[in-house]
């Protein structure tokens, strides 16, 4: 079965730390640029960070920069998000996703596959 | 940033009425446009890539249109399982942005 699984989501105190991982099977992780994205509780959607095949390419939004980390193990066919410096405002749920391309054009890709999330609560 | 601005943000409909969401960019974005379904409690789920293109098992009652700053979802009869939040997002440049949202409700 084509799926992807977090894991990781939990109770972290300001300032604190957390490493997210997502577990891709079904599908040849290795040829797929992977995403995450993420959801405040009762809010909309909010994109995080981006990686190439290879890890050779990263991109964050501006708000995760510095703080947050995305790779992957392409041996393990698992993604991993490690984020430090934890801020009231990250709590929300972690959606780890797959990007297909379409046909026209480098811009033309979208988020094709999605796990069910977890969730990371940022509280004292 | 692209600024991504969705409307309706709710909606009431009825069963088999046409459905009409609009999502407006601060900027041209190609047709670098897509859509996406969320029903409480799940993930996003891809309808429309490309701004017109429809995603491999989503019923063709759904489809995208537009171009430059101005893109439509169009649900041609709505369905009692169509109740659920509609996103926009671009694809064009980062960083990615999404709209709002627009909350679909069946009378």
């Amino acid at each position: 079965e084509v799926q992807l699984v977090e894991s990781g989501g939990d109770l972290v105190q300001p300032g604190g730390s957390l490493r997210l991982s997502c577990a891709a099977s079904g599908f040849t992780f290795s040829s797929y640029w992977m995403s995450w994205v993420r959801q405040a509780p009762g809010k909309g959607l909010e994109w995080v960070a981006n990686i190439k095949q290879d890890g050779s390419e990263k991109y964050y939004v501006d708000s995760v920069k510095g703080r947050f980390t995305i790779s992957r193990d392409n041996a393990k066919s698992s993604l991993y998000l490690q984020m430090n410096s934890l801020r009231a405002e990250d709590t929300a749920v972690y959606y780890c996703a797959r990007i297909d391309f379409g046909a026209s054009g480098p811009g033309d890709w979208y988020f094709a596959l999605w796990g069910r999330g977890t969730l990371v609560t940022v509280s004292s | 940033d692209i600024q991504m601005t969705q409307s309706p943000s709710s909606l009431s409909a009825s069963v088999g009425d046409r459905v009409t969401i609009t999502c407006r960019t601060s900027q041209s974005i190609t047709r670098y446009f897509n859509w996406y379904q969320q029903k409480p409690g799940e993930a996003p789920k891809v309808l429309i890539y490309g701004a017109s293109s429809l995603q491999s098992g989503v019923p063709s009652r759904f489809s995208g249109s537009g171009s430059g700053t101005v893109y439509t979802l169009t649900i041609s009869s709505l369905q009692p399982e169509d109740s659920a939040t509609y996103y926009c997002q671009q694809s064009h440049s980062l960083p990615i942005t999404f709209g709002q949202g627009t909350r679909l409700e069946i009378k």
